[in-house]
């Protein structure tokens, strides 16, 4: 079975916290994405990765960074947490076109900064 | 940029009804198209994916088709059961590109 995994299902953090969500893929899978979900406004990508240190920005990416030093781990770092960060974050991951482009998605991580 | 629409928002169906979910999408020079159900908060499960070259995917009680002519998805579920109750997502690259745009999605509820 394909896995992805998200370190954490709920997290709450302070205001100014940096923080860390992480995300492993046992697919052996190219391509990396984190994601954020809001009622209304529906998915938004943050970034994207399609190898090992290779990142490109998404739609959202102020206020956010990532680090992909090996192809199985993406991780998904907020500098300084502000409340408008509050939101459900999803990773998912995929092969290149050039394969079975099937995107895999994580059990996702409800953030809420308070 | 690649645009997704979903429509209907939401939908409420007695149990037994078959289901037909619609998905359009801009720029029909799409790798695939994907098709992913999401319950309450929780990630994504994927459905079926479409390749640009197939016409439809079946799976179980799921069957996909795709009409790239005419930038056009729909997603058939037949025989509905109150399991089926979740949030539907379509999915398509923009050409040349790998990361999905999504639609707002459908939200389905089947009434026993």
């Amino acid at each position: 079975d394909v896995k992805v995994t998200q370190s954490s299902r709920y997290l709450v953090k302070r205001t100014g916290e940096k923080v860390f969500l992480e995300c492993v893929q046992d697919m052996d899978h190219e391509n990396m994405f984190w994601y954020r979900q809001d009622p209304g406004l529906g998915l938004r990508l943050i970034y994207f990765s399609y190898d090992v240190k290779m990142k490109e920005k998404g739609d959202i990416p102020e206020g956010y960074s990532v680090s992909r030093e090996k192809k199985e781990r993406f991780s998904l770092i907020l500098e300084s947490a502000s409340t408008n960060q509050t939101s459900m974050y999803l990773c998912a991951s995929s092969f290149k076109p050039s394969g079975n482009t099937e995107a895999f998605f994580g059990q996702g991580t409800r953030l809420t900064v308070v | 940029k690649q645009e997704v629409t979903q429509i209907p928002a939401a939908l409420s169906v007695p149990e037994g009804e078959n289901l037909v979910l619609n998905c359009s999408f801009t720029d029909s020079a799409i790798y695939n198209l994907q098709w992913f159900r999401q319950d309450p908060g929780k990630g994504l499960t994927s459905l079926l994916l479409i390749q640009s070259s197939q016409r439809e995917q079946t799976s179980g009680r799921l069957n996909a088709s795709l009409d790239k002519s005419s930038g056009r998805s729909t997603l058939y579920i037949a025989a509905s059961q109150p399991g089926d109750s979740a949030t539907y997502l379509c999915a398509a690259p923009p050409p040349n590109d790998y990361k999905l745009s999504f639609g707002a999605g459908t939200t389905v509820t089947v009434r026993a």
